[in-house]
């Protein structure tokens, strides 16, 4: 399988405090996306990350980049409450119309 | 925006019987895909279709067909519903290399 994996599987944190997931993969890579699922619902996307750029920014999101280490980060700073969700990363290899999900970090943000 | 529209948010099935789900995206998108989504296991693609009357299998086509007669409908079909087949499946559709828009997804139960 060319399923990513995030780490950590679930991370909780204090509201205002900043948030890290990773996402590791195995193949070369077009883009590197992120997601985030509420529960129950569809994925809703996040930031795409190109293979030729190591970081972007969106908004209270930071996503980085390494492809010598086929991995990317996710930082949510000055997290709420709202930004509890499960977040995943996707990768569609250079070879292919197909994506790839990692399997989810959960994030709880405490009020 | 875009809209990818499930049929059902909840189905309940029995043992043994066919059963379709259906997945229209209103955004001329050429690539549309089916997911289940289990718990630790994140999201699996199970096959995509990158043009009317193409498909192609993903990670898990085994107990399901595909069929895309027109560009803005993708559909899945459980030939003969079994327990294991109990999850969440979730639509999604996208340009080539694109992001992918995702569906509110279907929560199946088979009995």
């Amino acid at each position: 399988s060319q399923q990513g994996e995030e780490d950590p599987q679930a991370l909780s944190i204090q509201e205002g405090e900043n948030a890290t997931m990773n996402c590791s993969y195995k193949t070369s890579i077009n883009n590197l996306q992120w997601y985030r699922q509420n529960s129950g619902r569809g994925l809703v996307h996040l930031i795409l990350i190109r293979s030729n750029e190591r970081e972007k920014h969106s908004g209270r999101l930071r996503v980085t980049l390494d492809t010598s280490k086929k991995s990317s980060s996710l930082l949510i700073t000055a997290s709420r409450a709202a930004d509890t969700a499960s977040y995943f990363c996707a990768t569609e290899p250079n070879t292919g119309n197909q994506f790839y999900f990692g399997t989810g970090t959960s994030l709880t943000v405490i009020p | 925006d875009v809209k990818v529209t499930q049929s059902s948010r909840y189905l309940v099935k029995r043992t043994g019987e066919k059963v379709f789900l259906e997945c229209v995206q209103d955004m001329d998108h050429e690539n549309m895909f089916w997911y289940r989504q289990d718990p630790g296991l994140g999201l699996r693609l199970i096959y995509f279709s990158y043009d009317v009357k193409m498909k192609e299998k993903g990670d898990i086509p085994e107990g399901y067909s595909v069929s895309r007669e027109k560009k803005e409908r993708f559909s899945l079909i459980l030939e003969s519903a079994s327990t294991n087949q109990t999850s969440m499946y979730l639509c999604a559709s996208s340009f080539p290399t694109g992001i992918q828009y995702f569906g509110a997804g279907t929560r199946l139960s088979v009995l």
